[in-house]
């Protein structure tokens, strides 16, 4: 069965805190994604990695970096973490076919105050 | 620009009831068309894939509808149960060079109450 774990389901951090969000996946798939989901806004990619070590700017990628040393592996950096960053954060992978289904993760719910 | 619109914003009906939300695109060029449900405080899940030359999919109570030519997809939910209660968000794929780039709708909200 598809699996796309995410570290914290709830996290709090402190405004100018770094901030780690780390995703697995065990599907050996090509593709992972970060995105953030704000009401009214929906989804929004902030980066996409194709490949170990690689990686591509989404959307929205100010604020943010990342990190795919291991193809199981896609982590988020937020350097200096703002209110503003407030969100929830869901990490998806998927196979590199013509089918292109996006699996979740169950999403970090990350307040910074 | 590439967009996805979904109408209506949110929606609740009583359960047992039947139920159409409404997607409409502008992505150019279009490759596939999925609609996902969220539930709350959880990630989406996929409900139905459609390419260009698919003009309806079924997976069981959920009935997704494309025009490729309006740029138009439906989801329609039948017999409503208390567990369809969630966000439903469409997405619409096109094809940029070597991989595919994904746009997401904001979502309709469904309620299903007793």
């Amino acid at each position: 069965d598809v699996k796309v774990t995410q570290s914290s389901r709830y996290l709090v951090k402190r405004t100018g805190e770094k901030v780690f969000l780390e995703c697995v996946q065990d599907m050996d798939h090509e593709n992972m994604f970060w995105y953030r989901q704000d009401p009214g806004l929906g989804l929004r990619l902030i980066y996409f990695s194709y490949d170990v070590k690689m990686k591509e700017k989404g959307d929205i990628p100010e604020g943010y970096s990342v990190s795919r040393e291991k193809k199981e592996r896609f982590s988020l950096i937020l350097e200096s973490a703002s209110t503003n960053q407030t969100s929830m954060y869901l990490c998806a992978s998927s196979p590199r076919t013509s089918s292109y289904e996006q699996y979740f993760g169950p999403g970090t719910r990350l307040t910074v105050t | 620009k590439n967009q996805v619109e979904q109408s209506p914003q949110s929606l609740i009906i009583l359960e047992g009831k039947n139920c159409t939300l409404q997607c409409n695109y502008t992505v150019s060029p279009f490759s596939n068309l999925r609609w996902y449900k969220q539930d709350t405080g959880r990630g989406p899940v996929s409900l139905t894939i459609m390419t260009f030359s698919e003009n309806t999919k079924s997976n069981g109570r959920y009935t997704a509808t494309l025009d490729a030519d309006t740029k138009q997809s439906s989801l329609h939910i039948t017999a409503s149960q208390l567990s369809d209660s969630a966000s439903y968000i469409c997405v619409v794929s096109l094809n940029s060079g070597g991989y595919q780039k994904v746009t997401f709708g904001t979502g309709t909200k469904l309620q299903v109450i007793p």
